[in-house]
């Protein structure tokens, strides 16, 4: 059974401050993705990686930053979070190579106040 | 880059009736096309998928259908049911390593 876990459910954070938002796949998945979801917006591409130690922008990118150090983890980083990041944030795994499924942790809800 | 645009927004069907959901995209080139079902306080979950060489797929009450010159693709689902009730997404991508990209997502219920 295939498990993405993000390490954290709910997360409230002071404006201005740095935070990081974990998550974890425990299938050997080379793709890593990190979405945020908002009513209305759907799910939107904040950063992606296809191996350790590389990193793509998605979407919306600005005030996000990642990191991925080991191939089962990938990290979040909001740099200084503002009022306007505070939302859902879904990590997602994937296999390599073709069209796979793209398997969710459970979320984040981060507010920031 | 890929749009992917999703209707209706909100869905309200009776139990026992059909539900239909569609999706136009933006990029020929794209050529796989899933749909994910995310119920209330859960993670999205893939239901079915399509590629670009299938026009249709079933399993059981969910069908997907594609129509590559009209870049349009739908979800269909049969006798509805109270646990269909759930936030559904459509997504593309063009290849095998390039991004879901996600239309905004229909609210479907199902009334009992």
């Amino acid at each position: 059974d295939v498990k993405v876990t993000q390490s954290s459910r709910y997360l409230v954070k002071r404006t201005g401050e740095k935070v990081f938002l974990e998550c974890v796949q425990d299938m050997d998945h080379e793709n890593m993705f990190w979405y945020r979801q908002d009513p209305g917006l759907g799910l939107r591409l904040i950063y992606f990686s296809y191996d350790v130690k590389m990193k793509e922008k998605g979407d919306i990118p600005e005030g996000y930053s990642v990191s991925r150090e080991k191939k089962e983890r990938f990290s979040l980083i909001l740099e200084s979070a503002s009022t306007n990041q505070t939302s859902m944030y879904l990590c997602a795994s994937s296999l390599a190579g073709g069209h796979t499924e793209a398997f969710f942790g459970q979320g984040t809800r981060l507010t920031v106040v | 880059g890929e749009n992917v645009e999703q209707h209706p927004s909100t869905l309200s069907v009776q139990e026992g009736d059909s539900a239909v959901i569609k999706c136009t995209y933006s990029d020929s080139a794209s050529n796989y096309f899933p749909w994910y079902k995310q119920e209330l306080g859960k993670r999205p979950q893939l239901i079915i998928d399509i590629r670009s060489n299938v026009g249709e797929k079933k399993d059981q009450r969910i069908a997907v259908t594609l129509n590559k010159t009209a870049k349009h693709f739908s979800l269909h689902i049969t006798e509805t049911q109270p646990e269909d009730s759930a936030v559904y997404f459509c997504a593309a991508s063009i290849s095998g390593n390039t991004p879901l990209v996600f239309g905004k997502g229909t609210r479907l219920s199902v009334i009992a």
